[in-house]
Order: structure tokens, then sequence, then C-alpha cells
């Protein structure tokens, strides 16, 4: 059962538009969600995180909202460019004590391409 | 540069046979984490090492076993190899002060071909 779910394997957008990237999740202990970026022949590298306890987070082009009832986030990107065509992997932890980081659960993912 | 270091890149095997994969996670960081990612999947959870003990197991088959040593470096081993375990298997680390984030640093991974 995936935990995890980016229902849109691709999403085309052209460059300059809005790309909004979707992701639900159905597991209710999850209280922390990350977006990660991967190009070809590279690792996934982080890109944007948000908490439970808020709904909105910003970082330059980069916001990410979530809707806790719902369990569903999404990733916008405004304007989009050319270098952010990559795949967007969707991924949420659950804190845990004791020490050290969680690991993380991801979805499929969804390849994300701006054409110009 | 994540400063995660996997090797080998690339290895291409035959069925049954064995191999291992090895990791060195990025300077201090104490937990390790192994995904595999097959082809039109994403990234499944394997394995997590933290400071040398297993911490979490995720959908790990009997076949693969893991360790990480004193030095914090890791090793995946994948014995008996099916075609099925083809898959891009990357190594992810995280550092202390980042309890709680989940944010991983991940490697380039090793692309496994069984022939």
């Amino acid at each position: 059962d995936q935990q995890v779910k980016q229902n849109s394997p691709s999403l085309s957008v052209q460059e300059g538009r809005i790309s909004i990237l979707n992701c639900d999740y159905t597991n209710s202990m999850f209280d922390y969600f990350l977006w990660y970026k991967k190009y070809p022949a590279e690792g996934p590298t982080f890109l944007i995180s948000i908490s439970s306890i808020k709904d909105k987070n910003e970082d330059g082009r980069f916001t990410v909202f979530l809707n806790k009832s719902a369990k569903h986030l999404s990733l916008h990107i405004v304007p989009s460019q050319p270098g952010d065509s990559a795949v967007y992997f969707c991924a949420a932890s659950v804190k845990r004590s004791g020490g050290g980081a969680d690991g993380l659960t991801f979805g499929k993912g969804t390849h994300l391409i701006i054409q110009p | 540069d994540s400063g995660v270091t996997q090797t080998p890149k690339h290895l291409i095997t035959a069925t049954g046979q064995r191999v291992t994969l090895r990791c060195s996670p990025r300077s201090g960081d104490l937990s390790v984490y192994w995904y595999q990612q097959s082809l039109d999947q994403g990234l499944q959870f394997l394995i997590q090492y933290y400071n040398g003990e297993e911490r979490a197991k995720g959908n790990i088959l009997e076949r693969f076993s893991a360790q990480q040593f004193p030095d914090l470096h890791s090793e995946l081993n994948l014995s008996s190899l099916e075609l099925g375990d083809s898959a891009l298997y990357f190594c992810a680390s995280s550092g202390t002060r980042l309890v709680g984030t989940g944010e991983l640093f991940f490697g380039e991974g090793s692309r496994l071909t069984v022939l």
C-alpha cells in the first residue's frame, strides 16, 4: 500500500508559467513533508520542506502548501525555468525520539518538463 | 556534491551472484539509509543504520543485508541475485543537527544490472 502518492507521472509546463506538483498521503502519523528534485544520473537533492504545524512554506520560487485535512500537499514553482526540468519526489516522515533523522517514505515521482 | 560517496557507480553481474555496494556518508553524519529505485518505481526504503546500529527496516529482502562500520561507512550486500534486483541503489545520510526533520543527503547511486 503506497502511503505517499504522486498520481501524475509527468507534467509539461511552459517556461515562465506556474508548475503545480501534487502529492497525497494516507498515513496520518506523517508530520514532516519534503520535496526532492532529481536530475538524470544524480541522486535526489532536497528542495523544500514543511512541518505539519504549518500550511505553507516559501523559499524563493518554490512554495509548498499542506492541507492536513485532505492529506494533500503541493509544490508550486513560479516562474518555471528550463533548469526546473527534473523528476520531483514528494516524501514524508514521522518524528522519532532518541536522536537521528527519520527515514523517509517517497512517492513515485513526477517528471516535470519545462517547455521553452 | 552532497558529500555522500557510493561505489561502484555501475555494476553488471549474473543471476545467482553476490555483490557489495559501499557508501561513505557525509562527514559527521551518523545515520545511513539505503533505498532502491527500480524502473517506474519511487524510492523504496530498505534499511537505516544509526551510529552502527540497525534502526529501521523497510522492504528489504532476506537475500539482502547491510551493516554500518565503526568509521560510519556502510555496505549493502545483495546475494542470490535475480533479474528483478536490477535497480539503482541509493545511499543517503543525515546529520544529527537535523534530528526530526528527515532531510537526507543522497549519493549518486549504484546502478546494478543483473543479466
